[in-house]
C-alpha cells in the first residue's frame, strides 16, 4: 500500500491564482481530512469527509473547496490564493475499525507559498 | 468546541533520561479519543500513542506512556530512556468518538534530546 499520497510536494502561487492539491489513499478508509499547519502552530482542520459524496467544513474552511466523488480521492481547491494561505497542507485518512479505534494516517504534506 | 493546550513550547532532555510533556483539553464530551503525534524535521506526522477516554488504564507503547486524568482533563506524555531520534515536535490531539477524521490539535512542544 502507498498509504496517503499528496501532490505536489511544493507549490508557489501568485495572489489570485487557483489550484488543486491532490490527495489519494489506497486503504479504503471512510474518513478523509485536510489540515493546514502554519509556522510554530498545530494543525487546523479545513474540511473533512465521512464518505464518498459527503463533506463538511472544519475550523478554517474559508477560501477552500472540497469534493469527494470516490473513496480514494479528496482534492482541496484554492479558489483565489491569498498570502494568508501560505502554509503546509496535510491530508489524512482514517477508519473506525471493528474495535471502534480510530487512527489517522497522514500524507507527507504540501508546502504552499502564495506571493 | 474543543480546545487543546500545550503549555510548554520547548523542552530539552539529556539522552537516556525521562521527560514529561503536558497537555490539557477542554470538552463537554464524555466519549472521546486523545492522541500524541510526533513530527520530526521531515514533517511527517507519526502517531505515538492513543488513549480512549472510557478506559481508565493509561496507554503504554514501549518507551512512551501517558498519564490520563479524565476529571482534570489532563493527558501528559512520558518518554523514558530518551533517544536522539525522539527530537521532534510533539502534538497532543483530541477527537470526539462520533467524529472520526476530525482532530483538534494543541500548539505543540518542541523537544530536543541532547547527547
Amino acid at each position: 500500500n502507498a498509504g496517503v499520497t499528496q501532490t505536489p510536494k511544493f507549490q508557489v502561487l501568485k495572489t489570485g491564482q487557483s489550484m488543486t492539491l491532490q490527495c489519494a489513499q489506497d486503504m479504503n478508509h471512510e474518513y478523509m481530512s485536510w489540515y493546514r499547519q502554519d509556522p510554530g502552530m498545530g494543525l487546523r482542520l479545513i474540511h473533512y469527509s465521512v464518505g464518498a459524496g459527503i463533506t463538511d467544513q472544519g475550523e478554517v474552511p474559508n477560501g477552500y473547496n472540497v469534493s469527494r466523488s470516490t473513496t480514494e480521492d479528496f482534492p482541496l481547491r484554492l479558489l483565489s490564493a491569498a498570502p494568508s494561505q501560505t502554509s503546509v497542507y496535510f491530508c489524512a485518512s482514517s477508519f473506525t475499525g471493528t474495535s471502534g479505534r480510530h487512527e489517522q494516517f497522514f500524507g507527507p504534506g504540501t508546502r504552499l507559498t502564495v506571493l | 468546541a474543543q480546545t487543546v493546550t500545550q503549555s510548554q513550547p520547548e523542552m530539552s532532555v539529556q539522552e537516556a533520561e525521562t521527560v514529561t510533556l503536558s497537555c490539557t483539553y477542554d470538552t463537554s464530551e464524555n466519549n472521546y479519543y486523545l492522541f500524541w503525534y510526533k513530527q520530526p524535521p521531515s514533517r511527517q506526522m507519526i502517531l505515538v500513542i492513543r488513549q480512549e477516554a472510557y478506559k481508565q488504564q493509561n496507554a503504554t507503547e514501549n518507551r512512551f506512556s501517558v498519564n490520563f486524568q479524565k476529571a482534570a482533563k489532563s493527558f501528559s506524555l512520558k518518554i523514558s530512556d530518551s533517544q536522539l531520534g525522539d527530537t521532534a515536535m510533539y502534538f497532543c490531539a483530541f477527537m470526539k468518538h462520533s467524529r472520526g477524521g476530525m482532530l483538534t490539535f494543541g500548539g505543540g512542544t518542541r523537544l530536543m534530546v541532547k547527547p
